[in-house]
């Protein structure tokens, strides 16, 4: 089975500062995949970015980025030069396969609020 | 191209009633899923599919139904209503080799 653990429930965050957002996952697939997902206010989910298990360079997209530890089974989500517009909270996934992701296994996610 | 429409938004129901809620996508996409998200914790799984014709279950499938009769469609079914599954339900689908699962904007189901 598959496990992912965000523990930071809430963060607080000077606006223009970079921010890092924990997850660590546990797994017994060889191969998968990690995700990034923002959910809003307005309750959405919104994609940020995807790793997957074989990608020898760490995923960036704009702002994000994944700092993916294979060994250390942590795949925290990096964001620079934070916004007032990134308040909202975040989820950590992980599908079983590296591509193929019918099937997500989500964290209980970390509310992000940015202090102008 | 509306990607991912789920309906309707919002649900009041009443325990024992049964109903439907729709999902449709418009992206060709082999894979459909159904979550749902309660106060507190992340989404999980309740079932997906992997093409037409082709269903199983997820983490929390007890009280669902669900069936693929095409690939732009995959409803989900609630037997008989209970407290326990208010929460908002999100309708997800995906390639069958993609980065990005695409969401719907969720239904909000009560149940009282």
């Amino acid at each position: 089975a598959q496990k992912i653990t965000q523990t930071q429930p809430g963060m607080f965050v000077q606006e223009k500062e970079a921010v890092t957002l924990d997850c660590t996952y546990d797994t017994s697939d060889p191969s998968y995949g990690l995700f990034w997902y923002k959910q809003p206010s307005s309750g959405e989910m919104i994609f940020l970015i995807y790793q997957g298990s074989y990608d020898q360079q760490n995923a960036t997209e704009g702002r994000y980025s994944l700092n993916f530890q294979k060994a250390r089974k942590s795949a925290n989500l990096v964001i620079s030069a934070s916004q007032l517009g990134d308040s909202a909270m975040y989820f950590c996934a992980m599908s079983a396969t590296n591509f193929g992701n019918e099937k997500l296994t989500f964290g209980t996610g970390t509310r992000l609020t940015i202090i102008p | 191209n509306a990607g991912v429409t789920q309906t309707p938004k919002f649900q009041v129901l009443k325990t024992g009633q049964s109903m439907t809620l729709q999902c449709a996508q418009d992206m060709n996409h082999e894979y459909m899923s159904w979550y749902r998200q309660d106060p507190g914790m992340g989404l999980r799984l309740i079932h997906y599919s992997v093409g037409a014709g082709i269903t199983d279950q997820g983490e929390v499938p007890n009280g669902y139904n669900v069936s693929r009769s095409t690939t732009e469609d995959f409803p989900l079914r609630l037997l008989s209503a209970a407290p326990s599954q208010t929460s908002v339900y999100f309708c997800a689908s995906t390639w069958e080799q993609g980065g990005e699962q695409y969401f719907g904007p969720g239904t909000r189901l009560t149940v009282t």
